[in-house]
């Protein structure tokens, strides 16, 4: 059975960092595609970040410079490093799996990580 | 520039069926989307993905109840016997090589 399950979100103050986990379960990570997505409070979904199975990564215009995603093959886990987080990244943040190696849809979700970024 | 058009909410009653739409930006209508529902305080949930010729291949126990079709631009879900726990958020997603983009979603409620 595949489980996505995220980790590490909490309270942050501007201009802070941040490192999100993502275990994963059932499947192999480097096998797919694997995607961090955000939702704001009260707000529709928010692609953040991409990486590939073959490593190459990708991000939205507004994390990019910020933000680094990166995997641990070793743990079969996703991670998202966030730093100078601004008050719009307050969100939940889900871990997604494509249902392929590269470009493709999302078929599994987690259940999400709460990052506040607040003073 | 590739954009997801949906409707922000819809409504239908108990047994009855509804059609959501989400709709490709001009010069994208040969993209193939897939839907996503939401449950409130729940992580989301694929449900089928959608190409632009009405094939769709759905999620693992994905109910009969929910269908998929195309026409130009136009991708729909429709969702019959609505049961109350299809109150919830669907999204559409489309990719392409290095980004991914969501329709603003649909708020469906079940009277």
């Amino acid at each position: 059975e595949v489980q996505l399950v995220e980790s590490g979100g909490g309270l942050v103050q501007p201009g802070g960092s941040l490192r999100l986990s993502c275990a994963a379960s059932g499947f192999t990570i480097t096998g797919n595609y694997m995607s961090w997505v955000r939702q704001a409070p009260g707000k529709g979904l928010e692609w953040v970040s991409l990486i590939y199975s073959g490593g190459n990564t990708y991000y939205s215009n507004s994390v990019k410079g910020r933000f680094t995603i990166s995997r641990d093959d070793s743990k079969n886990t996703l991670c998202l490093q966030m730093n100078n987080l601004r008050a719009e990244d307050t969100a939940l943040y889900y871990c997604a799996r494509g249902a392929y190696g590269s470009s493709s849809y999302f078929d599994f979700w987690g259940q999400g990580t709460l990052v506040t970024v607040s003073s | 520039q590739l954009v997801l058009t949906q409707s922000p909410s819809a409504s239908a009653s108990l047994g009855a069926s509804v059609k959501l739409t989400c709709t490709l930006s001009s010069g994208h209508s040969s993209y193939s989307i897939a839907w996503h529902q939401q449950q409130p305080e729940k992580g989301p949930r694929y449900l089928m993905k959608l190409n632009s010729d009405g094939s769709h291949s759905k999620g693992d126990g994905i109910p009969d109840r929910f269908s998929g079709s195309s026409s130009g631009a136009e991708r729909y879900l429709t969702i019959s016997s609505l049961q109350s726990e299809d109150e919830a958020d669907y999204y559409c997603q489309t990719w392409g090589t290095g980004f991914v983009i969501f329709g603003g979603g649909t708020k469906l409620t079940v009277l």
